[in-house]
């Protein structure tokens, strides 16, 4: 069974620094698809960047970027120029390729980032 | 607007009770998802619907069931057997297709245990 790992359960940065967001997953699948998703206050899960494991090219998505280290089996998330909107809860999650039609997501533990002003 | 709607936005239920959580979509979506979301912890699958009539367990199916009878509606109902329902539940959807496609979600219900 696959598993994923958030190691940073809080963090906390100034609004326009850097922030980097650790996930790390346990595989033994070669072909598999890896998401950060963002759970604001508001609850509503939004998918902020994806990423297909056969892709060397790391994932970009404007202010987000994924580092995404395969033999390692680890997939940061990087927010760059953090805004106040960035603040939420931040959940890493991996997934199979679907071979029927449902697509069975597994999750992290989430970690909750908060921007300060 | 297409979406997914979830009502009601918050459930109280007194043990021993059976409670229906519903799930509605527009997105003309083939699959269908439940998860459970507790504190500290990530969301979990429940049970998923591929088409109409035909569903799946899946990682924590215990205490719950399901319906898939329209396309657009997947009912959970959280049952008696169920040890600790308190948490949040969110439904989600995607296409179906073999291929990936988003998987988009639902607001949703907040059930609490008296």
């Amino acid at each position: 069974a696959q598993t994923v790992t958030q190691s940073q359960p809080e963090m906390s940065v100034q609004e326009a620094e850097t922030v980097t967001l650790s996930c790390t997953y346990d595989t033994s699948e070669n072909n598999y698809y890896l998401f950060w998703y963002k759970q604001p206050p508001s609850r509503q899960m939004i998918l902020v960047i994806r990423q297909e494991a056969y892709k060397q090219q790391n994932a970009t998505e404007n202010r987000f970027s994924v580092n995404f280290q395969k033999a390692a089996k680890s997939f940061s998330l990087k927010i760059s120029d953090s805004q106040l909107g960035d603040t939420a809860m931040y959940f890493c999650a991996f997934m199979k390729p679907p071979t029927q039609g449902a697509q069975k997501l597994v999750f992290g533990q989430g970690t909750r980032l908060t921007i300060n002003p | 607007d297409g979406g997914i709607t979830q009502s009601p936005k918050y459930l109280f239920r007194k043990e021993g009770q059976n409670v229906t959580l519903s799930c509605e979509q527009n997105l003309n979506h083939d699959a269908m998802y439940w998860y459970r979301q507790d504190p500290g912890q990530g969301l979990r699958l429940i049970y998923y619907s591929q088409i109409v009539n035909d569903f799946q367990k899946g990682d924590i199916a215990e205490g719950y069931s399901v319906s898939r009878e329209k396309k657009e509606s997947f009912p959970l109902t959280v049952t008696s057997a169920q040890k600790n329902p308190t948490a949040f539940y969110l439904c989600a959807s995607s296409i179906g297709a073999r291929v990936y496609n988003e998987q988009f979600f639902g607001p949703g219900t907040r059930l609490t245990v008296l």
